[in-house]
């Protein structure tokens, strides 16, 4: 069993639409959770970070963590046909290297 | 903030040759940084962890001779890829460590071709 599991797509929605992407963990260490956004041919970009269970808003992004489920989501709304990429997310427990999840491809077509 | 660039961001060798890739964090200072490389449409495989200072750490697997890391600065790692070979032909991509919690910023990925 992996780490970190995720999902890999393609998931496709029309513009609009509300996204859920979703992650599920199995170390009960993990402190630390991002999403990242990764265009073909791109390093990945950081989109939202959070320390510990709750949630997190930023623009039209919203990440959510429940430690008690070792479960994370990461919802767009409104989403856009720019915002197709690949979405991984990540974790550690600190100052460690990042566990990765497979990353889910998105499709938001017009 | 939290800006981390790669020089170069293609380069072409021919085999046999050793090419050098610069990771910089541009606006803050990163005490560790971390090389990946990532094969098409699969997800990013760690190579090393690089301290500032000291040795860098490397992932069971990866040759430490062949890939050369050094993390003079706190701005700046380097990974030299040495007499390369077609099969090091990859998308190679740092990240860098800031501050006291555990996000990091990655660069924008080095594609490397060798003929």
């Amino acid at each position: 069993q992996k780490e970190v599991e995720q999902d890999p797509g393609p998931l496709s929605v029309p513009e609009g639409a509300i996204v859920s992407l979703n992650c599920t963990y199995s170390n009960s260490a993990f402190q630390y959770f991002m999403w990242y956004r990764q265009y073909s041919r791109k390093g990945p970009e950081l989109l939202m970070y959070t320390y510990s269970s709750g949630n997190k808003e930023d623009g039209r992004f919203t990440a959510q963590v429940d430690k008690s489920s070792k479960y994370i989501s990461l919802f767009i709304r409104d989403s856009q046909p720019s915002d197709s990429a690949t979405y991984l997310c990540a974790m550690n427990t600190g100052f460690q290297k990042l566990v990765f999840g497979t990353g889910t491809r998105l499709l938001v077509s017009p | 903030g939290a800006v981390v660039s790669q020089h170069p961001s293609r380069v072409i060798c021919k085999s046999g040759t050793s090419v050098k890739i610069e990771c910089r964090s541009l606006d803050f200072q990163a005490t560790t940084m971390f090389w990946y490389r990532q094969f098409p449409k699969q997800s990013l495989m760690l190579m090393a962890t690089s301290n500032e200072g000291s040795k860098a750490t490397y992932e069971q697997g990866v040759e430490k001779d062949k890939f050369l890391i050094n993390h003079a600065s706190l701005t700046l790692s380097t990974l030299t890829v040495t007499s390369a070979h077609p099969e090091d032909s990859s998308f190679y991509i740092c990240s860098a460590h800031r501050g006291i919690s555990g996000e990091q910023y990655f660069g924008p990925g080095t594609r490397l071709t060798v003929t």
